[in-house]
C-alpha cells in the first residue's frame, strides 16, 4: 500500500537546468496536487489537476508546468531552474467524490537550486 | 479569497501539560478545516478534520480540536502532551464551493515543542 510516491527525494540543480519531479498514487485518486513549502508560509499550491488530462493553475504557477496522462501520474516540471525555486516541494492526491476527504502526501522532494 | 492565520510560530509546553495551538480562517462559503502534523524529514500527516456537526473533532494520537463559527477559530488541543507530539503543525481550510479545484489553503505553521 504505497500511498503517494514522490521521485526523487533530494535533488540539487544549476541554475538555468530543468527537470522534472515525479509524483504517481495508486490510491484511484481524480484530484492531485503540487505544493512547495518554505519557512514561514505553509505550503502553497504551485499546480493541480482534477483529472486525467485536466489540469489547472494554483496561487505560484510561474516557472512551473505540469501534465495529467493517467489517473497515477502527476509530474511536475521546472523549465528552467532559478535559486527562488529552492524549496521542498509535496505533491497530494484525494479522491474527488465528495468535498470533504482529506488529502494524502507524499514524502517530499527537497530541491536545493544553485 | 480564503485564508488561514496560526498566529503562533512556536509553543512550546512542558511534558505532561495541556496544549493548544490556534488557528483562525476566512472564508466565503462554507469551511472544511483540516489539522496536519509533519514529523522532521516527512510529509505530511492527517490529523483531523472539521465538516460539520459536533464542533469538537476528536482525531489521531488524542488531539482534538475545537471548531467555534462566531471566532472563526479551529484550535488544536490535547489534554497531555509528549514529547513525541513535538512536530511542525499545519491547519488548512477548504472553502466550498468557491475554491478552485477545492484545494487546500495552508497556515503558516506552528512548531510545536515538548520538553520533558
Amino acid at each position: 500500500n504505497a500511498g503517494v510516491t514522490q521521485t526523487p527525494k533530494f535533488q540539487v540543480l544549476k541554475t538555468g537546468q530543468s527537470m522534472t519531479l515525479q509524483c504517481a498514487q495508486d490510491m484511484n485518486h481524480e484530484y492531485m496536487s503540487w505544493y512547495r513549502q518554505d519557512p514561514g508560509m505553509g505550503l502553497r499550491l504551485i499546480h493541480y489537476s482534477v483529472g486525467a488530462g485536466i489540469t489547472d493553475q494554483g496561487e505560484v504557477p510561474n516557472g512551473y508546468n505540469v501534465s495529467r496522462s493517467t489517473t497515477e501520474d502527476f509530474p511536475l516540471r521546472l523549465l528552467s531552474a532559478a535559486p527562488s525555486q529552492t524549496s521542498v516541494y509535496f505533491c497530494a492526491s484525494r479522491t474527488g467524490q465528495a468535498w470533504n476527504t482529506e488529502a494524502f502526501f507524499g514524502q517530499g522532494t527537497r530541491l536545493t537550486v544553485v | 479569497a480564503q485564508s488561514v492565520a496560526q498566529p503562533e510560530d512556536q509553543v512550546n509546553v512542558a511534558e505532561g501539560n495541556p496544549l493548544t495551538v490556534k488557528c483562525t480562517y476566512s472564508v466565503s462559503g462554507n469551511p472544511y478545516l483540516f489539522w496536519y502534523v509533519q514529523y522532521p524529514n516527512r510529509g505530511l500527516q492527517f490529523l483531523l478534520k472539521y465538516i460539520t456537526g459536533d464542533n469538537l473533532v476528536k482525531g489521531s494520537y488524542g488531539f482534538e480540536a475545537e471548531f467555534n463559527k462566531s471566532q472563526t477559530s479551529f484550535h488544536l488541543k490535547k489534554p497531555s502532551a509528549l514529547v513525541s507530539d513535538s512536530a511542525l503543525y499545519f491547519c488548512a481550510v477548504r472553502d466550498v464551493p468557491y475554491t478552485a479545484g477545492n484545494m487546500l489553503t495552508f497556515g503558516g505553521g506552528t512548531r510545536l515543542m515538548v520538553k520533558p
